[in-house]
């Protein structure tokens, strides 16, 4: 079983709409995840952190479910802009924090 | 503005050469990194760096060297024991534990 497991899709959604995506973790150990977004041949850059309690960040909601040992990511009104690959991390800390990414989820918006 | 930066953007080696990629931060950052990815699979950890004149090994560290003489800086060496060394390349940095990494924007490196 892959440490941290995504859907590949790709997800195609029209503008406006809300699209979920969600990531489960091999580690029940595991405190810490993040969601990155990686734009075609480029970076991956930090989307946002996520906690037990859930967090949103204007149009974006994550959501971590420790029992199922899954995250969440939910875009709502998405832009054509969203259009990327949402790469979901597992932040392990174990005398250094190493960061266990998926493969990603990609996402396409259309208008 | 502080950030990482990664030199150079695209990297041609030839079969049985070594060549080294730059990496600079400037973000004061103690923890370096260097990832690799390849179309269709995670980022995989090579080696990792968390204070000055020491690195460990990642998953993936066979076929690559790294020094970490300054802070700012973490080169990565990819040798010719590397047999399958075409992939894009991202280096690392990080504050600390809890915090997510800020990345250099990448080398990518073919062999020809």
């Amino acid at each position: 079983r892959k440490e941290v497991e995504q859907d590949p899709g790709p997800f195609n959604v029209p503008e406006g709409a809300t699209v979920a995506f969600n990531c489960t973790y091999s580690n029940s150990a595991s405190q810490s995840f993040f969601w990155y977004r990686q734009d075609c041949r480029k970076e991956p850059k930090l989307l946002m952190s996520v906690y037990s309690s859930g967090n949103e960040d204007g149009r974006f909601t994550a959501q971590l479910n420790r029992a199922s040992q899954y995250i969440s990511l939910l875009i709502r009104d998405s832009k054509l802009s969203d259009s990327a690959t949402y790469l979901c991390v597992d932040s392990r800390n174990t005398g250094f924090q190493k960061l266990v990414f998926g493969t990603g989820t990609r996402l396409l918006v259309s208008p | 503005d502080g950030g990482i930066t990664q030199s150079p953007k695209y990297l041609f080696r030839k079969e049985g050469q070594n060549v080294t990629l730059s990496c600079e931060q400037n973000l004061n950052h103690d923890a370096m990194y260097w990832y690799r990815q390849d179309p269709g699979q995670g980022l995989r950890l090579i080696y990792y760096s968390q204070i000055v004149n020491d690195f460990q090994k990642g998953d993936i560290a066979e076929g690559y060297s790294v020094s970490r003489e300054k802070k700012e800086s973490f080169p990565l060496t990819v040798t010719s024991a590397q047999k399958n060394p075409t992939a894009f390349y991202l280096c690392a940095s990080s504050p600390g534990q809890g915090e997510g990494y800020t990345f250099g924007s990448g080398t990518r490196l073919t062999v020809v």
